[in-house]
C-alpha cells in the first residue's frame, strides 16, 4: 500500500491558462474522488469514478472542467481557462466499492492550485 | 441533502487537558462516519472509522463515538499535546463523503 499520490504538489497559473493535476490512488481501490477545499472550508465533492466510469458530478463542476481515469487506474482533473476563484486544494481519494462500509477513504497530499 | 456541523470552530486548550470534538449530521442514513485531522496546507489523515453498526472506536489517545440515530459524534482526545495541533475533519459518507468545516485545535505548550 503505498498510498495515494498527486501531482503536481503546487501549481502557479495565469488566469485564462490550462491546468491538469494527477492522482494515483491505491492500486486495488476502485473508487476515486475529486475532493476541492478552500480556506477554513471542509472538502466539497467534485466527482468520483468507480473503475473507469464517472458515475457522478457535483454542481459544483462547471463545464471548464473535466475529469477522466482511463483504464480504470490514475486520475486526471483539468480546468480549462482558469478563474481566480479557481484557487483551492485539490484533494483525490480512493476506496474500495463493495466493503466501503467498512473501508474509509484514503486521501493524497493535495495540489495546491494558485491562479494570479 | 446531507449537512454536517463541527462545534466549536477552533479550540485552544493547555497541554495535557483532556478535551472533545462535536460533530453533528442531518440524515441517518449513512454507511459510516470517519474523522479526519488535516495539518496546514497538508492533506487529510484518516483518525478513526466507525461504521454505521458500531458505536465507538479507539486509537492510542482517541476514541470516537457515534450515535446515529441523534446524527451525532463525538472525538475524544485524552492528555493533549502541542503535537495534536490541527484542523480536525468530521465526514459522513454513503455514495461520498460530506465534510464539516473542521475544528481547528491549538494546544499551548
Amino acid at each position: 500500500d503505498t498510498g495515494v499520490s498527486q501531482d503536481p504538489r503546487h501549481k502557479i497559473t495565469k488566469r485564462g491558462q490550462n491546468v491538469t493535476f494527477r492522482c494515483d490512488p491505491i492500486s486495488e481501490h476502485n473508487r476515486l474522488y475529486w475532493y476541492r477545499q478552500t480556506l477554513g472550508q471542509g472538502p466539497e465533492f467534485l466527482t468520483y469514478f468507480q473503475n473507469e466510469a464517472q458515475l457522478e458530478k457535483s454542481r459544483l463542476l462547471s463545464d471548464r472542467f473535466s475529469a477522466e481515469r482511463p483504464k480504470g487506474s490514475f486520475s486526471t482533473l483539468e480546468i480549462q481557462r482558469t478563474e481566480q476563484g479557481d484557487s483551492a486544494m485539490y484533494l483525490c481519494a480512493s476506496t474500495r466499492r463493495r466493503t466501503e462500509d467498512n473501508y474509509g477513504y484514503t486521501f493524497g497530499s493535495g495540489t495546491r492550485l494558485t491562479v494570479v | 441533502k446531507q449537512e454536517v456541523t463541527q462545534i466549536p470552530a477552533a479550540l485552544s486548550v493547555p497541554e495535557g487537558e483532556n478535551l472533545v470534538l462535536n460533530c453533528s449530521f442531518t440524515d441517518s442514513a449513512i454507511y459510516n462516519l470517519q474523522w479526519f485531522r488535516q495539518d496546514p496546507g497538508k492533506g487529510l489523515t484518516s483518525l478513526l472509522l466507525i461504521q454505521s453498526s458500531q458505536r465507538e472506536q479507539t486509537s492510542g489517545r482517541l476514541n470516537a463515538s457515534l450515535d446515529k440515530s441523534s446524527g451525532r459524534s463525538t472525538l475524544y482526545i485524552a492528555a493533549s499535546q502541542p503535537g495534536d495541533s490541527a484542523t480536525y475533519l468530521c465526514a459522513v459518507s454513503l455514495w461520498q463523503l460530506t465534510f464539516g468545516s473542521g475544528t481547528q485545535l491549538t494546544v499551548l505548550p
